[in-house]
């Protein structure tokens, strides 16, 4: 069965920390990776990965792809209070389908 | 360029209606995905319209049916509703062309049944 699992499932930080947040994933014909943030109801694209090692940079946002081991992770460097949020990893497969993680809730304290 | 548009915003039902939501996807955008979202069960993928054929169906029971009109605009419709159907709704449109997968969300339709 497919699936995509995110950990932590919520974490709490001070503004200023590093996180790093994980995705796992078990899907057949993989075609790409991707995260969302997600504050109240739509989720916001962050980054599309498609490639393994190559890492992606926004800001103090960056992501990368393994997919050998079948994972990504979302790092964020000197957080906000304002990157409070749910962060959603999805994997799509060749068949134009998506499959979502649980996502992780990442709430920062001021 | 506007957004993807989702009508109503919110919405309250009784068990055993039926009800219709609507997604305007972005401009030139032919692919409408529809996604049901609960706390406990995330995300979870309905259904996606692509030039007003249903390309792929997700898990969910036949009372969950949707279409394309020939302008991408979609429609959802869920019949016999359950109280379990509480959920947000979202719809996401995306360009699909080739190297391009990117999804943009709606704001979602909040569906309470009671």
């Amino acid at each position: 069965e497919d699936k995509v699992v995110q950990s932590p499932l919520s974490l709490v930080v001070h503004e200023g920390d590093t996180v790093t947040l994980n995705c796992s994933y078990e899907v057949t014909n993989f075609r790409s990776l991707l995260w969302y943030k997600q504050e109240k109801k739509a989720p916001t694209f962050l980054f599309m990965l498609t490639s393994s090692g190559i890492e992606k940079k926004s800001g103090r946002l960056s992501s990368i792809l393994d997919k050998k081991e079948l994972f990504s992770i979302l790092n964020i460097t000197a957080t906000q209070t304002g990157d409070s949020a749910v962060y959603l990893c999805a994997v799509e497969n060749t068949g134009n389908q998506f499959y979502f993680g649980t996502g992780t809730s990442l709430t920062v304290i001021p | 360029k506007a957004g993807v548009t989702q009508t109503p915003r919110y919405l309250i039902k009784t068990r055993g209606q039926q009800v219709t939501l609507s997604c305007s996807p972005i401009s030139g955008h032919r692919s409408v995905s529809w996604y049901q979202q609960t706390p406990g069960q995330g995300l979870q993928f309905l259904f996606e319209y692509f030039s007003e054929t249903q390309r792929n169906k997700g898990n969910f029971p036949g009372r969950f049916s949707g279409r394309q009109f020939s302008n991408s605009r979609s429609e959802m419709n869920v019949s016999t509703l359950e109280l379990g159907d509480s959920a947000l709704y979202l719809c996401a449109s995306s360009s699909r062309t080739v190297g391009n997968t990117e999804a943009f969300f709606g704001q979602g339709t909040r569906l309470t049944v009671v």
